[in-house]
């Protein structure tokens, strides 16, 4: 598969603040996906990008598909300890015959 | 919540055992897909169908097969389980190829002892 490089690879912090994930890969996608998994569950869809420089907000989240369609960041304002999960960037382009390309996660934990 | 059920969720089994894991959906999508999830490498797509009887293989397919006889019902088998095959496997679904919107499973553990 097409590697995503995902970052940071975990992150602590308290609640209330402010939280700001990334996504690169070496290869240009058509469709940029954030996704979040809690302990013992599937992972759940937050916000999907279909288009370069497209920014979309889900409540408090907030994410980019990067110009160069090589990229995408996630944001999370005013984190709350429901928060908690590890978070998923997933790319997806025809050369892959449409499978989703999954970075390898950012673990999020949020102290009340 | 879409309706995806797995089982079994959990099983441990012995090295050259047969396993099948079950994926049921109450959706209607016509795509099913497999993942299996393990520490330091995300999720990795084993495979794939877009239709009854059809198909195809993912990234990480070498030891596993599937099979699709109904819309509702995606079959995973290992025919003789290893222990690199001790992993968290995810069903998912959607009813587009080309948006990336999938509905997963709760997942089902594998241990191969």
């Amino acid at each position: 598969g097409q590697q995503l490089n995902q970052s940071p690879q975990s992150m602590f912090i308290q609640e209330g603040e402010d939280v700001s994930m990334n996504c690169t890969s070496s290869s240009i996608f058509n469709t940029w996906l954030w996704y979040k998994q809690e302990p013992g569950e599937g992972p759940v869809l937050l916000i999907a990008l279909y288009k370069a420089g497209e920014l979309t907000s889900n409540g408090r989240l907030t994410a980019q598909f990067g110009i160069t369609r090589k990229d995408s960041f996630l944001n999370i304002s005013a984190s709350i300890p429901s928060d908690v999960g590890i978070y998923f960037c997933a790319g997806q382009n025809s050369n892959s015959g449409y499978a989703l390309n999954f970075g390898k996660g950012t673990s999020l934990l949020v102290t009340p | 919540d879409a309706g995806i059920t797995q089982s079994p969720r959990h099983k441990v089994t012995e090295t050259g055992t047969p396993v099948t894991l079950r994926c049921h959906q109450t959706e209607n999508h016509r795509y099913m897909y497999w993942y299996r999830q393990d520490p330091g490498h995300g999720l990795r797509l084993i495979h794939y169908s877009y239709g009854v009887k059809d198909t195809d293989k993912g990234e990480v397919s070498d030891g596993y097969s599937v099979s699709r006889s109904k819309t509702e019902d995606f079959l995973l088998t290992l025919e003789s389980a290893t222990s690199s095959q001790t992993s968290v496997y995810f069903c998912a679904i959607s009813d587009s190829l080309n948006t990336g919107e999938l509905f997963f499973g709760e997942g089902s553990r594998l241990t191969v002892l």
